[in-house]
């Protein structure tokens, strides 16, 4: 399958603070999906963005799919974002996930 | 909507028992998955499905077996629990495998074989 690198695998943040999350992947995708996983397990989905640029709220993000990577962008963080966030990318039915990045945004 | 609804939350199993992981979509959508979280290694796909009468194997298929009889179920099966298979697990589903298909999430079963 597909090989997907997240990084950094760790992050803190102090509220109000900006960030970005890579996500590095080993072959070429016609799907590529951005999940943000909260403390209490659940599983939600941020984007689906296989190529371009996409913004919803503070969360915008890009994906170069002719360099194989994408990049989540976090504005102005609020402690609601923290969590780990999940990249996932497929050219097949196969959607494969990174390892992740936690996340933790201190008051 | 509900959504992507699993049951039961939470198991316990000992070693060679069996049961059945239940699944149920209410959004008519063709494509269904099932994965499992282990600490560090995300999330693997284990086995998944683009339609009734139609599974296809994932990562790590092994002692799991799962059917697909209508659009809204897919049950996944634990024939023979080991401590290797304590895990959570997640049950997914998207309206296609096309584009723009985002792909939903069940809120998990936390199962722990002794």
């Amino acid at each position: 399958g597909i090989q997907v690198e997240q990084s950094p695998p760790d992050l803190i943040l102090q509220e109000g603070a900006n960030s970005t999350l890579r996500c590095n992947f080993s072959d070429s995708v016609n799907n590529l999906q951005w999940f943000h996983q909260n403390p209490w397990g659940q599983l939600i989905n941020l984007f689906y963005i296989p190529s371009g640029t996409k913004q919803n709220g503070r969360l915008s993000a890009t994906t170069v799919a002719t360099e194989r990577y994408s990049l989540l962008y976090i504005s102005s963080s609020q402690t609601t974002d923290s969590g780990v966030y999940f990249c996932a990318v497929s050219n097949d039915y196969k959607l494969s996930f990174g390892a992740g990045t936690t996340v933790t945004v201190r008051a | 909507n509900a959504g992507v609804t699993q049951t039961p939350k939470f198991q316990v199993l000992k070693t060679g028992q069996s049961m059945t992981l239940q699944c149920a979509q209410d959004m008519n959508h063709e494509y269904m998955s099932w994965y499992r979280q282990d600490p560090g290694m995300g999330l693997r796909l284990i086995h998944y499905s683009v339609g009734a009468g139609i599974t296809d194997q994932g990562e790590v298929p092994n002692g799991y077996n799962v059917s697909r009889s209508t659009t809204e179920d897919f049950p996944l099966r634990l024939l023979s629990a080991a401590p290797s298979q304590t895990s959570v697990y997640f049950c997914a589903s998207s309206y296609t495998t096309g584009a723009n298909s985002p792909l939903h999430f069940g809120n998990g079963t936390r199962l722990t074989v002794t």
